[in-house]
């Protein structure tokens, strides 16, 4: 079956700008959970969604955020970005049960300029 | 709050050699551990995982035991190959009835390159 997808997958921006990335989980699965991965801070949790719901939030500021649509598909969004966003944003789907395994997306790259 | 705590790397072997990569980890009630593997260029794999206590997870020649007296997950392989150079993350969740849901705390990761 198809796994998680995410685009883009290599995003270039300005500070200031503001970005959205894409991910679709794979069919079945209600649980859509972003990260971030840095090579300082390494893997961090922002949130999770399921069920339209935001479940679960990270220590992330509010210029972070999210939404999960009907289909389960989410969206992250960062606004007024800054260079310490750049990392890779990886997003991961699951049937949402607690202790479940998650299953990754490759990926998006966002370099901030 | 939960913590993984995981061996630093980068760790060099040489092909067909004997791996171990520690992995401690701190939390309250019995979370399951997990261990994913990044390969370059793409998203994390899960490789095994352990649910409870003395439940020894295993795929691809790699095991690792859940030790809950010693709050420990190491993960090893009796053989190395080339193909395992990869960065190697120590994991953990909630378990079953838990609330994090897909939320996982990783450890900072190991690098493994395996020479021929």
């Amino acid at each position: 079956k198809a796994g998680v997808t995410q685009t883009p997958r290599y995003l270039i921006k300005t500070r200031g700008q503001q970005v959205t990335l894409s991910c679709s989980p794979i069919s079945g699965h209600r649980s859509v959970s972003w990260y971030q991965q840095t090579p300082g801070q390494g893997l961090q949790f922002l949130f999770e969604y399921f069920s339209e719901t935001q479940r679960n939030k990270g220590n992330f500021p509010g210029r972070f955020s999210g939404r999960q649509f009907s289909n389960s598909r989410s969206e992250m969004n960062v606004s007024t970005l800054e260079l310490g966003d750049s990392a890779l944003y990886l997003c991961a789907s699951s049937f949402g049960q607690g202790g479940g395994e998650l299953f990754f997306g490759e990926g998006s790259r966002l370099t901030v300029l | 709050g939960d913590s993984v705590t995981q061996m630093e790397g980068p760790v060099t072997l040489s092909e067909e050699a004997f791996l171990t990569i520690n992995c401690t980890y701190t939390a309250t009630g019995y979370p399951s551990l997990f261990w994913y593997v990044q390969y370059p260029g793409e998203g994390l794999q899960l490789l095994l995982k352990a649910t409870k206590a003395d439940d020894k997870g295993s795929n691809k020649g790699f095991e690792a035991t859940y030790r809950k007296e010693t709050t420990s997950f190491h993960l090893e392989k009796g053989s190395v190959q080339v193909s395992d150079s990869a960065v190697y993350f120590c994991a953990l969740s909630d378990g079953a009835g838990g609330t994090s849901y897909g939320k996982l705390t990783f450890g900072q990761g190991t690098i493994l390159t395996v020479h021929p």
